[in-house]
């Protein structure tokens, strides 16, 4: 299965843009780059995914490289409620349809 | 709201007990999925239906033992627990099993299982 490598934690100010790097260095073709999010004592809730081409919905922004090996995610203005663990996962063709969760980034963001 | 739903909330049981977590979703969905999370560890997939058939096994002990009625819901019956079986138990559906990884998840808030 293709791998993502995210950092454990991050830190961010209220109100400030944050932006959650992912490398997918072994994504195949074929394989979407999604994102979920934690927060504390909930189910994860999905975020955004993308193919090839940047992508914004009300949530977030999600910007690929040009090579695919790496993205990353951008909250314009960071508020309390963001504070979660933020996943991204490969998904893709055949048994790759599963998510896979890894360890995530612990988001930390102050007042 | 997100649209999935798990009862109860909380529940502890003894070694020798039976129980259910019972999940329904209310988002049309044909495709459901028994999640774990254990504390300091990664989500692990349990199980999936797609339009009631269970099409992933992911190696889970026959302790757990799954259901899937109709589309809605989905069941998750517990016997003859260990203590380490401890965990959140998350329900999730999406619309199918998309072979090309495009399609959400939604996730329920999970069930916080103790055992004794």
């Amino acid at each position: 299965d293709a791998k993502t490598t995210q950092p454990n934690s991050m830190e961010s100010n209220e109100e400030e843009p944050v932006h959650l790097p992912c490398n997918h260095s072994t994504i195949s073709g074929t394989d979407y780059i999604h994102w979920y999010r934690q927060l504390p004592s909930q189910g994860p809730e999905y975020v955004i995914h993308g193919l090839t081409s940047n992508v914004n919905n009300r949530m977030a922004s999600l910007a690929i490289a040009e090579d695919r090996k790496s993205s990353t995610l951008i909250l314009h203005r960071a508020t309390l409620r963001d504070a979660a663990v933020y996943y991204c996962i490969l998904r893709g063709g055949g048994s790759n349809y599963k998510l896979t969760f890894g360890k995530g980034t612990l988001l930390t963001v102050n007042p | 709201e997100t649209g999935v739903t798990q009862t109860p909330r909380h529940l502890v049981m003894g070694m020798t007990n039976k129980k259910s977590l019972k999940c329904e979703q209310h988002l049309g969905h044909n495709a459901m999925y028994w999640y774990k999370q254990s504390a300091k560890k990664p989500l692990e997939l349990m199980f999936v239906y797609n339009f009631k058939e269970q099409t992933e096994n992911n190696s889970v002990p026959s302790r757990f033992s799954p259901e899937c009625p109709n589309s809605s819901h989905l069941f998750l019956h517990l016997h003859t627990l260990q203590p380490e079986d401890s965990a959140l138990y998350l329900c999730a559906s999406s619309q199918e099993i998309a072979d090309r990884g495009r399609d959400e998840q939604y996730f329920g808030p999970g069930t916080r299982l103790t055992v004794t």
